[in-house]
């Protein structure tokens, strides 16, 4: 089964422009997540989706959304980019949405996102 | 809300040395416990879980057991190799229904000496 795919894998762009990034879960993955990595913040939640709806949100300000397809896949866009926004963004699938021991998520290499 | 505090790092061992990285967490009710370890320019993955009190998750040779009483999911290793070396990371999710996020700690990363 293929893992959890991300594209693209690097990205540089300039202040002020906006950028979409996209995720393909694992097949039959249903539950999408995203999280921010960077040096000083850590691993912060983002968002999840499933089955096209967002279930959950994180503290990030509204220039940070996101969907989710009929197909599982998801994509993330954040507007007007800002030099704090440089970071790895993880995704992280699952076959179901909500805690406890079915909360396994899979994750993504990641892209990495750097604004100048 | 729900927090993770994982010690600092870094930590330097020689191959072969035990390991132990402390993890303790906040949360209301009960909620689930995970390592993930990440390698150099990849994702994070699940190195074990545990999802109850007294549980004990295990993989690889590393172990580590949900503590109730002293909030805590310490990381072991009786014996590292130099392919240990990676980021480690301590994370929770939320025990209700509603609440599907992981929760990390800060990292750490280990470095095996050969």
């Amino acid at each position: 089964k293929a893992g959890v795919t991300q594209t693209p894998r690097y990205l540089i762009k300039t202040r002020g422009q906006q950028v979409t990034l996209s995720c393909s879960p694992i097949s039959g993955h249903r539950s999408v997540s995203w999280y921010q990595q960077t040096p000083g913040q850590g691993l912060q939640f983002l968002f999840e989706y499933f089955s096209e709806t967002q279930r959950n949100k994180g503290n990030f300000p509204g220039r940070f959304s996101g969907r989710q397809f009929s197909n599982s896949r998801s994509e993330m866009n954040v507007s007007t980019l800002e030099l704090g926004d440089s970071a790895l963004y993880l995704c992280a699938s699952s076959s179901t949405s909500g805690g406890g021991v079915y909360n396994e998520q899979f994750f993504g290499p990641g892209t990495r996102l750097t604004v100048l | 809300g729900d927090s993770v505090t994982q010690m600092e790092g870094p930590v330097t061992l020689s191959e072969e040395a035990f390991l132990t990285i402390n993890c303790t967490y906040t949360a209301t009710g009960y909620p689930s416990l995970f390592w993930y370890v990440q390698y150099p320019g990849e994702g994070l993955q699940l190195l074990l879980k545990a999802t109850k009190a007294d549980d004990k998750g295990s993989n690889k040779g590393f172990e580590a057991t949900y503590r109730k009483e002293t909030t805590s999911f310490h990381l072991e290793k009786g014996s590292v190799q130099v392919s240990d070396s990676a980021v480690y990371f301590c994370a929770l999710s939320g025990s209700t229904g509603a609440n599907s996020k992981l929760t990390f700690g800060k990292g750490i990363t280990l470095s095996v000496r050969p």
